[in-house]
């Protein structure tokens, strides 16, 4: 069963310019889950999608969007970037949505570099 | 706000050593989990607890849920160079698929 497939694994952007990360999840997961990891925050949610609804939401400006295709596939889009955007960013899917027993799957993530 | 501090940061020990990972919190979450993530790859999950006061084994990790279900153990006896890597713990609440991660802690294993 192949895992969650994230691409591009490298990105180098400029300020200002806008982003798009894709992420496949493995077959049959339903839910998509992105979070950035940096050494200052470590690992922070971004945002939730289940059967193309966004679910859940974390703390970040609206310059972080996401979104779900009927395929499960998923899109993060980050607009006018900025130098603190620069991160590993992290897709994970889970089989189901809610339940307290539900595991994640983690791609490999894409790395942002923001110059 | 960092809801799950993890202690500690670094640990830098000789194979064949114990050692313990603490991650604790001043929230009560539905569900802990663990993860392992070795660089330039994606976290692994390594177990969930979910009943307050579980202890699960997996080989040579124990990992341990708190009766209250605030906090969490992680120990590895006899630790093995393949063991190194980043540890972090993540608490569910509600759904597990909004996880607060912890602050990880970076373990290095040398012969």
């Amino acid at each position: 069963k192949a895992g969650v497939t994230q691409t591009p694994r490298y990105l180098i952007k400029t300020r200002g310019q806008q982003v798009t990360l894709s992420c496949s999840p493995i077959s049959g997961h339903r839910s998509v889950s992105w979070y950035q990891q940096t050494p200052g925050q470590g690992l922070q949610f971004l945002f939730e999608y289940f059967s193309e609804t966004q679910r859940n939401k974390g703390n970040f400006p609206g310059r972080f969007s996401g979104r779900q295709f009927s395929n499960s596939r998923s899109e993060m889009n980050v607009s006018t970037l900025e130098l603190g955007d620069s991160a590993l960013y992290l897709c994970a899917s889970s089989p189901r949505a809610a339940g307290t027993n539900s595991p994640l799957h983690f791609g490999n993530g894409t790395r942002l570099t923001v110059t | 706000t960092q809801l799950l501090e993890q202690s500690p940061q670094f640990l830098s020990i000789q194979e064949g050593e114990n050692l313990t990972v603490y991650c604790n919190s001043s929230s009560v979450f539905s569900s802990l989990q663990w993860y392992r993530q070795e660089p330039g790859e994606g976290p692994v999950l390594l177990v969930t607890v979910v009943t307050g006061g579980e202890v699960k084994k997996l080989k040579r990790l124990t990992f341990q849920f708190g009766d209250a279900r605030k906090d969490s153990s992680l120990h590895i006896t006899a630790a093995q160079p393949g063991d190194t890597g980043l540890y972090l713990c993540a608490g569910a609440r509600g759904t597990a698929s909004k996880l607060t991660f912890g602050t990880g802690t970076r373990l290095q294993v040398t012969l």
